[in-house]
């Protein structure tokens, strides 16, 4: 069974600092994955997508990597603003599956 | 171009009272997915459309939750004699196709049952 880990699940950091968000999973047998960021009380809204036989997408100031073999991806921001602050899921989608499998997200919070 | 809608935003229902929730995918899309995202946690699938076909309902918690997407549009999450577990926001989103485009997700319902 599919699952998938986030780490850390809360992360304050002050304004303008560089950082990772982490993301595991189990079975890497994964037909994509997908980050999104959800701000309360809305939907999810989706960042960056990496086909499994892609090592890394950019837009922005993000950048997401994928290491399949090792069940892994990081969510890499830039330059941190405190729009930045939402919950940031990451979520892989199952080969020949159409379900996403979701982690439980990570609460970043940016300080000004 | 509107996004996913879905009403009502928030419900409040007694326990054991059936309640429904809507869902307006966006136009043209073929694939329609619920969500059940508990607080704290991220989303768990439920069940999901291909047009008017529910191709996969594993995710449905029990034979209480019913789903329908009858005329491949609109489709609408019903819940019999609603619990308290089943608080949470239900979740809607949209494909053009199921496996290779992202899912557009509306803003949720948020359902608190007493």
């Amino acid at each position: 069974k599919q699952e998938v880990t986030q780490i850390p699940a809360a992360l304050s950091v002050p304004e303008g600092e560089n950082l990772v968000l982490n993301c595991s999973f189990t079975d890497s047998a994964i037909y994509n994955l997908q980050w999104f960021r959800q701000d309360p009380g809305k939907g999810l809204t989706s960042l960056l997508l990496i086909q499994s036989s892609q090592r890394e997408q950019t837009s922005g100031r993000l950048n997401a990597s994928l290491d399949k073999s090792s069940g892994r991806s990081t969510l890499y921001i830039a330059a941190s603003q405190p729009g930045d602050s939402a919950t940031y899921l990451c979520a892989v989608r199952v080969n020949r599956d159409d379900k996403i499998i979701f982690g439980k997200g990570t609460r970043l919070h940016i300080l000004p | 171009g509107a996004g996913v809608s879905q009403s009502p935003r928030y419900k409040v229902a007694k326990r054991g009272q059936d309640v429904a929730l809507r869902c307006d995918p966006i136009s043209g899309h073929v694939s329609l997915f619920w969500y059940q995202q508990a607080l704290g946690q991220g989303p768990e699938f439920l069940t999901y459309f291909q047009n008017e076909a529910q191709l996969d309902k594993s995710g449905l918690p029990s034979d209480r939750f019913f789903a329908e997407r009858p005329e491949g549009s609109v489709s609408t999450l019903k819940i019999q004699r609603t619990q308290q577990e089943d608080s949470a926001v239900y979740l809607c989103a949209s494909s053009l196709l199921a496996v290779v485009r992202t899912q557009y997700f509306g803003p949720g319902t948020r359902l608190l049952v007493l």
